[in-house]
């Protein structure tokens, strides 16, 4: 009864491959995020999603194109992968943008290595 | 934009307090949440302030100073357990999105 669950939790794979990462929510949040955190552990905002919808893009190359096939669900995919790709990546789910007090809860992380 | 500082790292003894400090400065400010990750492991949830004042949890209390762009959380009878970091993150409501931006986490270990 895992409430956010990323797949796979551990990705190697070599420079210029394409990949995926999945993430599901069983909270029945509306607000879906995807993180990225860095060998130095800083915590940073890639998108949010609400009701499937993008909300923010922070500044991410487009060869990250997150996709929301409905609100439980927000995928990501990566082209063209560089060695700077490699990181831990999050998601996370909240209520919603109107129950803004509400926290964030996040998956266990998906741990990308580029060889 | 947003710029948030915390210690790097900290070290406390078992069963004694120890407070970690974030400062910010933020465009739009709109709530500050605690989180705690232990290594290898997601954030969770500790606390949230949006007003100024102290929230007592347990263990755990946070302090909001908005005029003063400070919060700091206290941890009380520190368990060896507690050793993680900890992050700061504010809220910023220019956009509506509730993004959350993060400090760089404080590491805390707990010594015997």
């Amino acid at each position: 009864d895992t409430a956010v669950s990323q797949t796979p939790k551990y990705l190697v794979t070599q420079m210029g491959n394409d990949k995926s990462i999945k993430c599901e929510q069983n909270l029945g949040h509306d607000t879906m995020y995807w993180y990225k955190q860095d060998s130095k552990k800083f915590l940073k905002i890639m998108f949010s999603y609400n009701n499937k919808e993008l909300i923010i893009n922070e500044t991410v190359p487009n060869r990250f194109s997150p996709k929301s096939p409905d609100k439980a669900h927000l995928n990501l995919h990566i082209n063209s992968l560089e060695l700077g790709d490699s990181a831990v990546y999050f998601c996370a789910s909240s209520q919603g943008l109107q129950k803004a007090h509400q926290p964030q809860h996040f998956g266990d992380g998906t741990r990308l290595s580029i060889l | 934009g947003q710029n948030i500082d915390q210690p790097t790292e900290m070290t406390a003894t078992e069963g004694a307090i120890v407070q970690i400090n974030c400062t910010y400065q933020t465009s739009g400010f709109n709530g500050l949440f605690w989180y705690q990750q232990h290594a290898g492991e997601a954030p969770t949830f500790l606390s949230y302030n949006v007003l100024d004042g102290l929230e007592e949890k347990g263990r755990f209390s946070s302090f909001l100073s908005r005029s003063k762009g400070y919060s700091y959380l206290l941890l009380k009878e520190l368990q060896m357990k507690d050793s993680a970091s900890y992050l700061c993150a504010v809220r910023e409501g220019e956009t509506g999105a509730n993004n959350l931006f993060f400090g760089t986490g404080t590491r805390l270990t707990v010594i015997p």
